[in-house]
């Protein structure tokens, strides 16, 4: 089965960039969709296809991909961003499957 | 109001049956096709079903193949999730999901409901 693998855990101070990877074999041919999970919510789509924003979430919030990698990236950090990040792909190689990565829990210094 | 509630969970013996349900408002249910995901305490999310919109064609994941079985209900814009053979690693959230508002290449979950709490104890 396919496997998106996260960092557990980010650190970052206020202020500065906080960049969360996902990898997995041949990433680069998937859409990539990210999440982000407060204590006792449902999880929040943050960007799906790799880059884009949904209605509401703000800028500094942005997603790319190179390689074997996508990298979701959250600029000026704040408090309020302090969450649990998952990365997520279909995946058809077997029988339709969507996949999540293991999460990172992200944490503002 | 767009929205999905959840309902049916609860505690239940290893072995023994359990169905969710899934009731969406707000959207055109049989337009869409429809997730359950989990999340066991403290850890990170699991898909486990997928069902088409018209219930044509479904989906699961190996952890929960010829266990569980993903329905709906267009009629009455409800999503099921009947678990039959249930173990203590079945203990999760049981979140419906879908996608209704985005429009991404490959499902991508933009409305979720808030989840309803399976555990699995003798």
């Amino acid at each position: 089965s396919y496997v998106l693998t996260q960092p557990p855990s980010v650190s970052v101070a206020p202020g500065q960039t906080a960049r969360i990877t996902c990898g997995g074999n041949d990433i680069g041919s998937k859409s990539v969709h990210w999440y982000q999970q407060k204590p006792g919510q449902a999880p929040v789509l943050v960007v799906y296809d790799d880059t884009v924003r949904p209605s509401g979430i703000p800028e500094r919030i942005s997603g790319s991909k190179s390689g074997n990698t996508a990298t979701l990236t959250i600029s000026r950090v704040e408090a309020g961003v302090e969450a649990d990040y998952y990365c997520q792909v279909w995946d058809s190689s077997t029988d339709d499957s969507w996949v999540f990565g293991g999460g990172t829990k992200l944490t503002v210094l | 109001q767009v929205q999905l509630v959840e309902s049916g969970g609860g505690v239940v013996q290893p072995g023994r049956s359990l169905r969710l349900s899934c009731a969406a408002s707000g959207f055109t249910f049989y337009s869409y096709g429809m997730h359950w995901v989990r999340q066991a305490p403290g850890k990170g999310l699991e898909w486990v079903a997928v069902t088409s919109y018209d219930g044509s064609n479904k989906y699961y994941a190996d952890s929960v193949k010829g266990r569980f079985t993903i329905s709906r209900d267009n009629s009455r814009n409800t999503l099921y999730l009947q678990m039959t053979s249930l173990r203590s690693e079945d203990t999760a959230v049981y979140y419906c999901a879908t996608q209704v508002v985005v429009i991404a290449t490959q499902d991508a979950f933009d409305l979720w409901g808030q989840g309803t709490m399976v555990t699995v104890s003798s």
